[in-house]
């Protein structure tokens, strides 16, 4: 069973909030990864980190921003969030010795 | 561009049955497929991969086949169960190891008890 959990599992919030979507894993993966989904579509990547310090853009651009500063923690960040930020946002870690991605239980954030 | 495609949204299946899920893909440079499942609320958990240099893989109830002239990938389920209702996301990197996966947009199974 993937330890990597991910807090608010559902957050309602109104436009113009910060929020700070919380990712940890106790696998000790060095790499980690933000997905969205949309229902009926796919994931999208649009963050992931190397390591500790490491940041990059993923595919789907986002206007989230993440930090990396411990390897077992990678939280999402929104400074001012849109109704059109509303989606399921996926946390995952990868295990190299599988090549198995291990996915969180997703945030499912709402913006009014 | 779509690289991975699922064009089957959803599938009902009798229980005890076989369910066979179809992935397309068009990137020639993917050789590693991996399906995953996702229940409503969580996340997706992985089910079953296989390299492009086999054919077919299979874990219990789980098959996965290959076809690399068609670009083409399969999961069968069988005999179908209750428990498998969810939705299934077939996915392709470019090779073993790399991490970056390219999803597909799934299929929503429902097993008929």
């Amino acid at each position: 069973e993937a330890d990597i959990y991910q807090t608010p599992r559902y957050l309602v919030i109104g436009t113009g909030k910060k929020i700070t979507l919380e990712c940890s894993q106790t696998m000790g993966h060095d790499k980690m990864y933000w997905y969205q989904q949309d229902p009926g579509m796919e994931l999208h990547l649009i963050h992931y980190s190397y390591g500790v310090n490491s940041t990059e853009k993923g595919d789907l651009s986002s206007e989230s921003t993440v930090s990396r500063i411990r390897t077992e923690h990678f939280p999402l960040t929104l400074e001012s969030a849109r109704p059109s930020h509303t989606s399921q946002y996926l946390c995952a870690s990868w295990d190299r010795n599988t090549g198995e991605l291990f996915f969180g239980e997703g945030s499912r954030l709402t913006v009014l | 561009d779509q690289q991975v495609k699922q064009n089957s949204p959803s599938l009902s299946v009798q229980e005890g049955r076989i369910s066979i899920l179809n992935c397309d893909y068009t990137n020639s440079m993917f050789d590693y497929f991996l399906w995953y499942k996702k229940y409503p609320a969580e996340g997706p958990t992985f089910l079953i991969s296989i390299s492009s240099i086999k054919d077919k893989n299979e874990d219990g109830r789980f098959t996965v086949f290959l076809n690399k002239s068609a670009k083409h990938l399969s999961l069968h389920i069988v005999p179908s169960q209750p428990g498998d209702s969810a939705v299934y996301f077939c996915a392709a990197s470019v090779r073993f190891g790399n991490e970056k996966l390219t999803f597909g947009t799934g299929t929503r199974l429902t097993i008929i008890p």
